[in-house]
């Protein structure tokens, strides 16, 4: 079964408007982090932002926020004001378990699919 | 400070060869993952190295092999090079221990022909 399921394959939104990317997640974890990350067309992975599952209020991180809603297992990225440089790929991930103290740690995580996501001027 | 550094960049092997990429991490981190990234499976998960031990594995054939090194550098080591194996291939480092901040590097784009 799909861990994370990003619906929307291609997104398209106006410079300066705003816009959301869909992300469901499936875990019997009662503990996991949630990632996203923007992937331009030169490969790299940029973090964006983080949402552990015990944190109470919604992520945000300038013009990018967090639709953290637990119940439904979702987590929607909104990107507000967008720019023409917010043109790539964007993906959602999730890290099940906590990150362990002690010198251990997690480091897998289980990305969507992806969705690309165009602004036009 | 310097980020995450993935060499070669570009990479273009016969089948049939090995190939070696490898990852420095952010100076302080201990724990160095590996992702393959390919259109048809998108991202999925190689293995995790903390403290120059193997913490995590994902579901790859044995010819998928990796080390890391007492200042963290970690390598990647694929035998038997096959035409599905071409893909971007990424590395994470993070601090490990109670952090969850993962960086990622500018991947290895491995071409098998």
């Amino acid at each position: 079964a799909q861990k994370i399921t990003q619906t929307q394959p291609g997104m398209f939104v106006q410079e300066k408007e705003a816009v959301t990317l869909d992300c469901t997640y499936d875990t019997s974890d009662p503990s996991y982090g949630l990632f996203w990350y923007k992937q331009p067309s030169s490969g790299e992975m940029i973090f964006l932002i983080y949402q552990g599952s015990y944190d109470q209020q919604n992520a945000t991180e300038g013009r990018y926020s967090l639709n953290f809603q637990k119940a439904r297992k979702s987590a929607n990225l909104v990107i507000s004001a967008s720019q023409l440089g917010d043109s790539a790929m964007y993906f959602c991930a999730m890290r099940e378990g906590p990150p362990r103290a002690g010198g251990t740690s997690y480091g897998k995580l289980t990305f969507g699919q992806g969705t690309i996501l165009t602004v036009h001027p | 400070k310097a980020g995450v550094t993935q060499t070669p960049r570009y990479l273009i092997k016969t089948r049939g060869q090995q190939v070696t990429l490898s990852c420095s991490p952010i100076s302080g981190h201990r724990s160095v993952s590996w992702y393959q990234q390919t259109p048809g499976q998108g991202l999925q998960f190689l293995f995790e190295y903390f403290s120059e031990t193997q913490r995590n594995k994902g579901n790859f054939p044995g010819r998928f092999s990796g080390r890391q090194f007492s200042n963290s550098r970690s390598e990647m080591n694929v035998s038997t090079l096959e035409l599905g194996d071409s893909a971007l291939y990424l590395c994470a480092s993070s601090p490990g221990g109670a952090s969850y901040g993962y960086t990622f590097g500018s991947g290895t784009r491995l071409t098998v022909v």
